[in-house]
């Protein structure tokens, strides 16, 4: 099985950092990697696929980059509405795997 | 709108049979695979299964083989996961998302989910 990790397991940023998250998978998946938020009680939401591309109706402050085995998620100014926990996903090989989340607060 | 509503979850005993169900609407449903994903108590992610869109595949991740098995009934725009002898370790929020294809270059992702089925197995 592919295994993701995910770093820093959490952080606490002000309204207006830029916020940057890593993901790290133990083979390379190419480009197959998305991002979810997910906010407290509530189902996942799909951010970013293929490594870089917005879905549809996310905020242009998040942004994703990265191939092979290192990936990045960067949220360009933090707003309040980012608090969440954020998890890296890949969809190279079954079974396809989560990070384990970085949760993310609001000084 | 799209929507996906789960049902089926409630307390119970270990070793009993449980049946979730997720009822989508708002998308042509057998153009879709489908996934099961689920989320114990404080704790992250865990893709469980898929089912390609005829229910001719399908796709389980080795701890649930055996146990877990997934189907759908295109008619009735509906997907099943049916657990049987339940363990403690399966409570958890059990989530059915739909599974997009974006390409070659972009592979696929779980991109539409249901609000989540709370599962808590105790005696």
């Amino acid at each position: 099985d592919i295994q993701m990790t995910q770093s820093p397991s959490s952080l606490s940023a002000s309204v207006g950092d830029r916020v940057t998250i890593t993901c790290r998978a133990s083979q390379s998946i190419t480009t197959y990697l998305n991002w979810f938020q997910q906010k407290p009680g509530k189902a996942p939401k799909l951010l970013i696929y293929g490594a870089s591309s917005l879905q549809s109706g996310v905020p242009l402050r998040f942004s994703g980059s990265g191939s092979g085995t290192d990936f990045t998620l960067t949220i360009s100014s933090l707003q309040p509405e980012d608090l969440a926990t954020y998890f890296c996903h890949q969809s190279y090989g079954r079974p396809f795997t989560f990070g384990p989340g970085t949760k993310v607060d609001i000084k | 709108e799209v929507q996906m509503v789960e049902s089926g979850g409630g307390l119970v005993q270990p070793g009993r049979s449980l049946r979730l169900s997720c009822v989508v609407s708002g998308l042509t449903f057998s153009n879709f695979w489908m996934n099961w994903i689920r989320q114990a108590p404080g704790k992250g992610l865990e893709w469980l299964a898929n089912l390609n869109p005829d229910g001719s595949e399908t796709y389980y991740v080795d701890s649930v083989k055996g146990r877990f098995t997934i189907s759908r009934d295109n008619a009735k725009s509906s997907f099943y996961l049916q657990i049987n002898d339940v363990r403690a370790e399966d409570s958890a929020v059990y989530y059915c998302a739909r599974g997009i294809w974006f390409g070659e270059l972009l592979g696929s992702a779980p991109d539409i989910w249901g609000q989540g089925t709370t599962v808590i197995v105790s005696s």
